[in-house]
């Protein structure tokens, strides 16, 4: 079965560093963009950008431009998504998807990550 | 930037009847690069059509989906009662841009 699973729910301070994980099995992973979607609860999707995990060639959306980092370990089939420092407005639920069915549209979502931002 | 507007923003009806999104690009749009998702209370976004048209594996053929110009419709043709959820709709622009609506609310009504 393919699928992504990503790493659990995370509570830290503003100002903290974070790093959540979005792991691939079933499919050949470098052959796929990996995206990464935000979700504030009870609001709509966010387009954060893509990563290309055979190179790591990245895209990101103008608004997370420089606020977020994307990565990949090939070797381990997974991708990663960063902040050096971290901000209350970062408080959302993280998704990875797959750029599958044509390549224009997200076709595995993984379960999702829970980040939680408060002093 | 290619900003897609969904409408309406919540449509309440009856399991049953027949469910008209509406998703529109904010310029002309080349490709019909466009996406439709449900994402039900708790849940992970569900991919439903893509390329305007085309269902995605599973998706039960009472979900359909249409182009007009820069207007992108997804239809239900029977409301069960699973389908009540959120529903997005999804632009690829080239270049690896993406963007999402914000989303229509199918609620019982």
């Amino acid at each position: 079965e393919e699928k992504l699973v990503q790493s659990g729910t995370e509570v830290k301070k503003p100002g903290e560093s974070l790093r959540i994980s979005c792991k691939h099995s079933g499919y050949y992973f470098t052959s796929y963009w990996i995206g990464w979607v935000r979700q504030v609860p009870g609001k709509g999707l966010e387009w954060m950008g893509v990563i290309y995990p055979a190179d790591s060639d990245t895209r990101y959306n103008s608004p997370f431009q420089g606020q977020v980092t994307f990565s990949a370990d090939r070797s381990i089939n997974t991708a990663y998504l960063q902040w050096n420092s971290l901000k209350a407005s970062d408080s959302a639920i993280y998704y990875c998807a797959r750029l599958g069915a044509g390549g224009s549209s997200f076709d595995i979502w993984g379960q999702g990550t829970m980040v939680s931002v408060s002093s | 930037e290619i900003v897609l507007t969904q409408s309406p923003g919540t449509l309440s009806l009856s399991p049953g009847e027949r469910a008209t999104l509406s998703c529109r690009a904010s310029q002309s749009v080349g490709s019909s690069y466009l996406a439709w998702y449900q994402q039900r209370p708790g849940q992970t976004p569900r991919l439903l059509i893509y390329e305007s048209s085309t269902r995605a594996a599973g998706v039960p053929d009472r979900f359909s989906g249409s182009r007009s110009g820069a207007d992108f419709t997804l239809t239900i043709s029977r409301l069960e009662p699973e389908d009540f959820a959120v529903y997005y709709c999804q632009h690829y622009h080239g270049s690896l841009l993406i963007s999402f609506g914000g989303g229509t609310k199918v609620e019982i009504k």
